[in-house]
Parts: structure tokens; sequence; C-alpha cells
């Protein structure tokens, strides 16, 4: 099984609909983030959660919400889809790491939304 | 200007040819720096980290050139398998340490 799982791999949804896309993880992580990459634009931070009580807004949070429930789960939400949002989304978790750098980060295998 | 710029390519390389390519940040505080590697729809994965002048990694070298704001990613023997996009992250300390990825390197290694 894969250590970030998100749900759902898939989605096609319509303009103006909630959309939920949800990020579990085993690794023991206490840092969790929301990435969505466009072609061509490489990744970009939408929220992002030190602890289960550390919300913080990333680069493009616009349109978006995200829950902590739990230190293995970090939610994303759209709150009301429009098609500029069709992406490719990806939960990503991390350690601290050495000395004040930033740990490796473990990406989901990522959830392809598709906006009408 | 992008935080983080990366030629997109793609970079056609022969089979057991080496190929370098950069990646450039404007932030001059800038101080972690990583190679993700990408393969086509799955997700990004570490390839190397570059937290002082340079990494190498088998037939990976990363080197950082903190004067000219670029660091660099060069593969030797290039094989068919290393076919990938290629993704920098840079962090800034002030900033959280949160990552700031470039668009990517797309590299196609052919026989």
């Amino acid at each position: 099984d894969a250590d970030v799982t998100q749900t759902p791999r898939n989605r096609i949804t319509k303009t103006g609909k909630r959309i939920m896309l949800e990020c579990s993880q085993t690794k023991g992580h206490d840092r969790m983030y929301w990435y969505r990459q466009d072609p061509g634009l490489g990744l970009q931070l939408i929220y992002y959660s030190f602890d289960v009580k550390d919300i913080n807004k990333g680069e493009i949070s616009d349109g978006y919400s995200v829950s902590r429930q739990a230190q293995a789960k970090f939610s994303l939400s759209l709150e009301s889809a429009i098609p500029n949002q069709t992406a490719l989304y990806f939960c990503a978790t991390s350690d601290f790491g050495l000395a004040g750098n930033p740990g490796e980060l473990f990406f989901g295998e990522g959830s392809r939304l598709t906006v009408l | 200007r992008k935080e983080v710029e990366q030629d997109p390519g793609p970079f056609n390389v022969p089979e057991g040819a080496t190929v370098a390519f950069n990646c450039t940040y404007s932030n001059s505080a800038s101080q972690s720096f990583f190679w993700y590697r990408q393969d086509c729809r799955k997700e990004p994965k570490l390839l190397m980290s570059v937290y002082s002048s340079g990494n190498e990694d088998g037939r990976f070298t990363a080197q950082l050139n903190r004067a000219s704001q670029y660091i660099s990613l060069l593969i030797r023997d290039s094989k068919l398998s290393d076919s990938a996009t290629y993704l920098c992250a840079v962090t800034v300390k002030a900033a959280g340490n949160k990552l700031t990825f470039g668009g990517g390197t797309r590299v196609l290694v052919k026989p």
C-alpha cells in the first residue's frame, strides 16, 4: 500500500459543484501539503499544515479550503469548482529535515480533476 | 519573473551521452535546493538534495552556483530509464522553508 494515498484518483465534475479531495498518510509525518500541477508550471503550493492545529495558505489558495482532521489526514475542498481549477492535484508529506532544512517531500499518486 | 525557472525542453539525448541543464532562482536568500524526478503521469520523487556547493550520486551530479543563482543537474552515461521530467525546488528559510518548484525540464533519452 502507498504511504500517501489520495482519493479520488480521477474526477470529472461540473462548474459550481463542491469537490473534496482526500489525503491520508501512514508515514507518521506532521507536515502535509496540497499542490496543484498544470502543464509547464511545475507544482504550485495551495495550502500546507505543519501539525493538526496549523493551517497556512500557499501561493494559490483562492478558491480552495483545507481541513486537517488528524495527523494522518488532510483534505482539500473546492467549494464551487470552476474550469480553471482543472489540474492534477498532489498531496505530500514531510518530516522536519536536518539542521533546519526541509525534509524530503513524499507525494501521493495524484488526483486528476476536470471541471466542465 | 518566476521565482524558479527551468528550460522546459525537451532535451533529446542519445543513450550513453551526457546531458546537463540548469535551474535559476530569483531570491538570493534561497537556502536549500533539490532536484525531483517525475515520470509521466506519476508523482515527483526526490532525486538529490543540494545543501552546499554540490552533490554527486552515481551518474547524477548537482551543482550550486550562488553567485549566479542557479543549480545544475548533469546526467552521465544516460539510460533510457532516465527519461523523465526533472523539477528543481528551492526554499527560503525566512518564508517557512516551503518548497517553490520550477516548471520542470523534460529529458528524453533515445536509443
